[in-house]
Parts: structure tokens; sequence; C-alpha cells
């Protein structure tokens, strides 16, 4: 089957904006992550979904960023009033066993400028 | 405070020879450990992971050591080919969460 996809590739938005990306898990996989990866830095952990449990947001940096899951399936993470520290590339996974190895996607290139 | 390290931000190596990758964590409760690799412009891929009940695994020319008195793990690539040039991710496993160290970028010089 297919790996997890993400849209759009690249985004580019003016500061104040929102923003919505979208995640496509591997069918089948419970466990659904998003993290977000700014220049030179590794991969900081923002919100996770596991199967119908409340998500673990401990990672979300303020209150403009949310995300929902919805039927188990699809992922979005929305950005309110987009600020220029928010430009990163944001990053999709999944996995079938929580804990263990994460599939990701390609990632999300947002650019606020 | 950062829980898992990498305290190499770059690493070049010969073709040929052995490429080593060394990652440090400070959480004891940690309980499996992988690494990953990145090539620009994609995701993050899994390369190879170790539970906290051994001290080696073993895939191919990759192989994982850890070091659970000194919480240290290392990846070592042997022989290092130039299709190995990537930015390579350290992660600890913990409360069904992964944390990421802040990656080594490894040149392999042909």
């Amino acid at each position: 089957g297919a790996g997890v996809s993400q849209s759009p590739s690249n985004k580019v938005t003016e500061k104040g904006k929102d923003v919505e990306l979208r995640c496509d898990p591997i069918s089948g996989h419970t466990a659904l992550y998003w993290y977000r990866q700014s220049l030179g830095q590794g991969l900081e952990f923002l919100i996770y979904f596991q199967g119908n449990s409340a998500p673990d947001k401990s990672g979300l940096p303020s209150d403009r960023f949310s995300a929902e899951r919805t039927g188990g399936s699809v992922s979005t993470l929305t950005i309110q009033r987009t600020q220029q520290e928010d430009s990163a590339v944001y990053l999709c996974a999944s996995t079938a066993f929580p804990g263990e190895a994460q599939y990701f996607g390609p990632g999300t290139r947002l650019t606020v400028l | 405070d950062q829980q898992v390290k990498q305290n190499s931000p770059s690493l070049s190596v010969q073709e040929g020879r052995i490429s080593i990758l060394n990652c440090d964590y400070t959480n004891s409760m940690f309980d499996y450990f992988l690494w990953y690799k990145k090539y620009p412009a994609e995701g993050p891929t899994f390369l190879i992971s170790i539970s906290s009940i051994k001290d080696k695994n073993e895939d191919g020319r990759f192989t994982v050591f850890l070091n659970k008195s000194a919480k240290h793990l290392s990846l070592h690539i042997v022989p290092s080919q130039p299709g190995d040039s990537a930015v390579y991710f350290c992660a600890a496993s913990g409360n069904e969460k992964l944390t990421f160290g802040t990656g080594t970028r490894l040149t392999i010089i042909p």
C-alpha cells in the first residue's frame, strides 16, 4: 500500500493568515504524529493521536496550533494567525505500534512571509 | 532540556571506511531506540532499531550498539557508500512517543 502522504508539499503564506496542512497516514495505522523541523533543528514533537483516545497535545507550541483526526484516518494541522517563526517543515508520521518505528510522509514546507 | 543529543552536527568519511554516528540520552525510562536517515526534501526513513534489552542489532551494513550504563548508542555503517550521505537522526521511545536528536550530517567522500 501507499506510504504516508502530505499536502501541500509547499505552502507560502503571509503573516497573520491561517493555514491547514493535511496528512494521510498508512492504511490501518492507528497512531498518527505531527512534528516540525525548523532550520538546523531536530524533529520537534507537536501532537499524537492514538485510536479514539484523546490526543496528546503536549508539544503544541501555542494555542494558535490545533489538529484533528477525522474517522481515525486523515489528519489536519491548523495554524491560525501564522507568524514568521512558524516557518518550518511539518512532518506527519504513522505507525501500527506506538513507541516503535514510525513512518514519515515527505513533509510540508511552510514559509511565512 | 534535550533528552536525546547528537553532539556531532557533521561527519565526513572516506568511501569504504567505517562511519560511526553517536547519540547520548538522559532519560533512563527510554526502552527502545531507533535510527532514521533523511535526504533533503524527503521525510525521515526508518533505518534500524534496538530494544533496551539488547546491546547490539545488525542489519546488513548497519549495526546499532547500545550501552545502557553510559546511556549511549551508536550506529556503525561499514563499508560506507556515497548513497549513505544524508542526515542521520537517533530517536528514543518512551510513553508511545519518540524523542529525536538534532541530527548528524554524514558526507561520504568518494
